[in-house]
């Protein structure tokens, strides 16, 4: 069963033009949701952690949120070089076997 | 400070073959994960590794094995090569807070 869910699949922006990433998760008794930044043929890139309900993190152009069920990844204005595959992570069982969202490929054109 | 490191970048292997994938984690990280990632797929959980133990492991067949050395440092060991093990193989290490630290991944070709 899908605990991590992300949409968009893909998204093309222009330069500047602000969007929003969804990430649902259906596990309980969450203990962190995770965004990772991936660029192509390398390792995610570690962005931000979330840990309640409410809670918002902010990094440059990124921000993201959380809320009960689910957690968006907001790019503002952003730039060529936003572009990546951004990942969210929950750890359903605890730590050690993170499930990863199958990430939403953002292109950012000038 | 260094980062997670992973050795050898690409490796090319033909079927029934062995690989051995290697990666160092960051000073001081005690845990080890090692996770695939097959083209066009997300990242699947391999193994867990923490003080030399191995925690957890995904849902994959008892060829993909590997362990944890008394530096922290780990292998990853794949027999019997198969196409579609094919991948990425990404390590990434932690501290107990939660957040991976990946290296840049191994490409693992297999014909």
């Amino acid at each position: 069963e899908d605990q991590v869910t992300q949409s968009p699949e893909a998204l093309r922006l222009q330069e500047g033009e602000s969007s929003s990433l969804n990430c649902s998760y259906t596990v309980s008794g969450l203990r962190g949701l995770f965004w990772y930044r991936q660029d192509p043929g390398k390792g995610p890139e570690f962005l931000f952690t979330l840990y309640s309900a409410g809670e918002e993190k902010e990094k440059e152009r990124l921000k993201a949120t959380l809320t009960k069920k689910e957690s968006f990844l907001h790019i503002t204005a952003p730039k060529p070089e936003d572009s990546a595959t951004y990942l969210c992570a929950v750890p359903p069982y605890g730590w050690g076997k993170f499930q990863f969202g199958a990430g939403t490929q953002v292109v950012v054109t000038p | 400070e260094a980062g997670v490191t992973q050795s050898p970048t690409h490796l090319i292997k033909t079927r029934g073959q062995q690989a051995t994938l290697r990666c160092s984690p960051i000073s001081g990280h005690t845990s080890v994960y090692w996770y695939q990632q097959a083209l066009g797929l997300g990242l699947q959980f391999l193994l867990w590794y923490d003080e030399g133990e191995e925690r957890n492991r995904g849902n994959f067949p008892p060829r993909f094995s590997g362990r944890q050395f008394p530096n922290y440092s780990s292998e990853l060991n794949v027999n019997a090569l198969e196409l579609e093990d094919s991948a990425l193989y990404l390590c990434a290490s932690s501290e107990d807070t939660g957040e991976l630290f990946f290296g840049e991944g191994s490409r693992l070709t297999v014909l």
